[in-house]
């Protein structure tokens, strides 16, 4: 069975940053691409970015909105995938998916969600 | 960037109805189009990918069809599980982008 599990969400200060991490399981993680997707309270989807494969070079794709302050990157060997975020503003206040970018379809598995609050 | 809209934002409706919501893309995006369903406090779930394909173990009575800019998903007979908020993507290009989705509730 497929698992992705998100954790390390929490309270952080403007300016401040955090790490995302998610745990994948029940498929081979070093294959494929995986994406981070956010909402923001009441909002709707937003994209935050993607990571490749080793075979593409572990390339990384990012939303204009958070690209220079957020880094995506993973770890196959512990079946793990990251999102750094530095320089953290009330906007990023949202709950943090991770999802599997590349199958049939693409995005056919999501974790359960990580919530991000920014505030003082 | 490609824009997405979806029409209606809110649809009201009772079971058995046929519901049908509409995306738009502001650049041809060939077929590279998603929806998805998501439940209030749940992940989002894909219905439909590349268009008109229909995820294994989605019903039946839901499907998708267009390409290039206007796309439509089609609900042929509403069910109490089907009420929730479904939203478009395009993955044809970076940033991907979503609709900014379409809430079907009980009328």
């Amino acid at each position: 069975e497929v698992q992705l599990v998100e954790s390390g969400g929490g309270l952080v200060q403007p300016g401040g940053s955090l790490r995302l991490s998610c745990a994948a399981s029940g498929f081979t993680f070093s294959d494929h691409y995986m994406d981070w997707v956010r909402q923001a309270p009441g909002k709707g989807l937003e994209w935050v970015g993607r990571i490749r494969n080793k075979a593409n070079s572990y390339t990384t794709e990012y939303a204009a909105s958070v690209k220079g302050r957020f880094t995506i990157s993973r770890d196959d060997s512990q079946n793990s995938l990251y999102l750094q975020m530095s320089s953290l503003e009330i906007e990023d206040t949202a709950v943090y998916y991770c999802t599997r970018g590349t199958g049939t379809p693409p995005f056919d598995y999501w974790g359960q969600g990580t919530l991000v609050t920014v505030s003082s | 960037d490609i824009q997405m809209t979806q029409s209606p934002s809110t649809l009201s409706a009772s079971v058995g109805d046929r519901v049908t919501i509409t995306c738009r893309a502001s650049q041809s995006i060939s077929s590279s189009l998603a929806w998805y369903q998501q439940k209030p406090g749940k992940a989002p779930k894909v219905v439909i990918y590349k268009a008109s394909s229909l995820k294994s173990g989605v019903p039946s009575r839901f499907s998708g069809s267009g390409s290039g800019t206007e796309f439509t998903l089609t609900i042929s007979s509403l069910q109490p599980d089907d009420f929730a908020t479904y939203y478009c993507q395009q993955y044809k290009s970076y940033p991907f982008t979503f609709g900014p989705g379409t809430k079907v509730d009980i009328k």
